[in-house]
């Protein structure tokens, strides 16, 4: 299989940091996002490791080691509206390439 | 950025009725379009690859017959649910993939469909 984990529901407060972790399959894997996705809405995209390391974009970064199979989403000062679910998502490579495998999603409740 | 849209935004349809849903890529050309499904409180699911002009690549327990998909141009994917039923009832999202951009998926809004 492709079982992508990551845990179910996380809660921080507001400001704090929050770390959520993913572990996938390592073979076949080609590369891994990040979404988040509120409540009713389509996922919007959060950043996209390939090689192993860490990658910031403003509040948040994620992190990426290969060969562990392991990824993991930091968010800084947390904000109320980071309430949401976020998805780990394994891209496969051949024939499967392109296509996303999501995990189950961690949904983040952020309270004042 | 690029941009997905897709109508209607939701449906409501009487159980056996057949029910289209466009997905439209705006301002690029996306060569693979992707339908995913979501019931409440899990997460996506592919239900199938479709690339311009050839026939949509099913995944596994997906009905074909059932949900019929049209890759006609460059911009727009067409997904099909015929004689729908209640249990078809869901939230059905795609992406597009943009030709100029190998790694890229750009999500569309989503059409919730509920069916009677």
């Amino acid at each position: 299989g492709q079982n992508i984990d990551q845990p179910t529901e996380m809660t921080a407060t507001e400001g704090a940091i929050v770390q959520i972790n993913c572990t996938y399959q390592t073979s076949g894997f080609n590369g891994l996002f990040w979404y988040q996705q509120h409540a009713g809405e389509a996922p919007t995209f959060l950043s996209y490791n390939v090689l192993d390391g860490l990658e910031e974009k403003g509040r948040f970064s994620s992190f990426l080691s290969r060969s562990k199979g392991y990824s993991y989403l930091l968010l800084k000062e947390l904000q109320m509206k980071d309430s949401a679910s976020y998805l780990c998502v394994r891209e496969g490579y051949g024939g499967s390439q392109g296509n996303l495998i999501f995990g189950k999603g961690t949904k983040l409740s952020v309270k004042p | 950025g690029a941009v997905v849209s897709q109508h209607p935004s939701w449906v409501i349809c009487k159980s056996g009725t057949s029910v289209k849903i466009e997905c439209r890529s705006l301002d690029f050309q996306a060569t693979t379009m992707f339908w995913y499904r979501q019931f409440p409180k899990q997460s996506l699911m592919l239900m199938a690859t479709s690339n311009e002009g050839s026939k949509a690549t099913y995944e596994q327990g997906v009905e074909k017959d059932k949900f019929l998909i049209n890759h006609a141009s460059l911009t727009l994917s067409t997904l099909t649910v015929t004689s729908a039923h209640p249990e078809d009832s869901s939230f059905y999202i795609c992406s597009a993939r943009d030709r100029d951009e190998h790694r890229s998926q750009y999500f569309g809004p989503g059409t919730r469909l509920t069916v009677l």
